[in-house]
C-alpha cells in the first residue's frame, strides 16, 4: 500500500539559512500533520491541514510556515534557521471519512551547522 | 487531551506475550485510546486502536478497561523487531470540533530480548 512520502531524507543546513520540507499524503487522504522530534524527545506537533485549510496549530516557531496545496501536498518553510531546529520532521497524513487514523512517514531529518 | 501515563521500560522475552500497560484516568466519553511505536528514529508506526470494546488486528490487541481509565496493549508474540517505544494516546474521536492532533508522551521502551 502506498505510504506517506518525504523529501528530503536527509538536509544539511547553515545558520540562518531557509529550508523547505515536503511531504506527499497517502492517496485520497485530505489531512496533513507536521511534528518535529528533536534529539532524545518524543514528536510534538507544530501544525496540520485539512482540506488545504489550516486546522490546527501547536507549538510551531513563527519563522516556520506551511501550507497544503490543491494536490494534497504539504510544504514546511523554516527560515532564519537555528541550531535547535536540528530534529526529525515527520509528515503524517489522514482521512476524515476514515476516522483520522493518522499515518507517518519516515521523516526528514535536518541538520543546522 | 486526556493525559496518559505509560511505564519508562519494560522487558519482554521473545515469543513470549508483551503486555503494555497505559493508564488514562481522566479519559472523556468521547476520546478513543490510540497505540503507536516508533523503531529508532524511524516513523511513528500505528498499531491500534479503541473507543471502550477490546479490539484485535494483526499486529496487537487492545485490552479496555470497563471504566476507560486504563487500557492494556497485548503484542502476543514479541520478537526482536517489536523492540520500540511505544506511545499510549488519547484523542478525540470523529466530528470533533477539536484538532486531531497527536500528543506524544514519554512511552514506554520495550526492549525484547533472546
Amino acid at each position: 500500500a502506498a505510504g506517506v512520502i518525504q523529501s528530503p531524507r536527509h538536509l544539511i543546513k547553515e545558520k540562518r539559512e531557509t529550508a523547505t520540507l515536503k511531504c506527499y499524503p497517502i492517496p485520497r487522504h485530505d489531512t496533513v500533520y507536521w511534528y518535529q522530534q528533536g534529539p532524545g524527545q518524543d514528536p510534538q506537533f507544530l501544525i496540520s491541514f485539512y482540506e488545504k485549510m489550516q486546522s490546527d496549530k501547536g507549538s510551531i516557531p513563527d519563522r516556520f510556515s506551511a501550507q497544503q496545496f490543491s494536490d494534497y501536498h504539504s510544504e514546511l518553510n523554516m527560515s532564519s534557521l537555528e541550531l535547535g531546529d536540528s530534529a526529525l520532521y515527520f509528515c503524517a497524513s489522514s482521512a476524515r471519512l476514515l476516522g483520522e487514523t493518522q499515518y507517518f512517514g519516515p521523516g526528514t531529518r535536518l541538520l543546522v551547522l | 487531551d486526556a493525559k496518559t501515563t505509560q511505564p519508562t521500560s519494560m522487558d519482554c522475552a521473545e515469543g513470549r506475550a508483551a503486555n503494555l500497560p497505559c493508564n488514562h484516568s481522566t479519559i472523556s466519553g468521547n476520546e478513543y485510546v490510540y497505540w503507536y511505536r516508533q523503531i529508532h528514529s524511524q516513523g511513528p508506526q500505528y498499531i491500534i486502536h479503541g473507543l471502550k470494546n477490546n479490539e484485535t488486528n494483526e499486529m496487537a490487541s487492545l485490552i479496555i478497561t470497563e471504566d476507560r481509565k486504563s487500557s492494556t496493549l497485548i503484542l502476543p508474540h514479541a520478537t526482536l523487531r517489536d523492540t520500540a517505544v511505544y506511545y499510549c494516546i488519547v484523542r478525540v474521536g470523529r466530528n470533533s470540533n477539536s484538532g486531531y492532533a497527536l500528543n506524544f508522551g514519554k512511552g514506554t521502551s520495550l526492549l525484547v530480548t533472546p
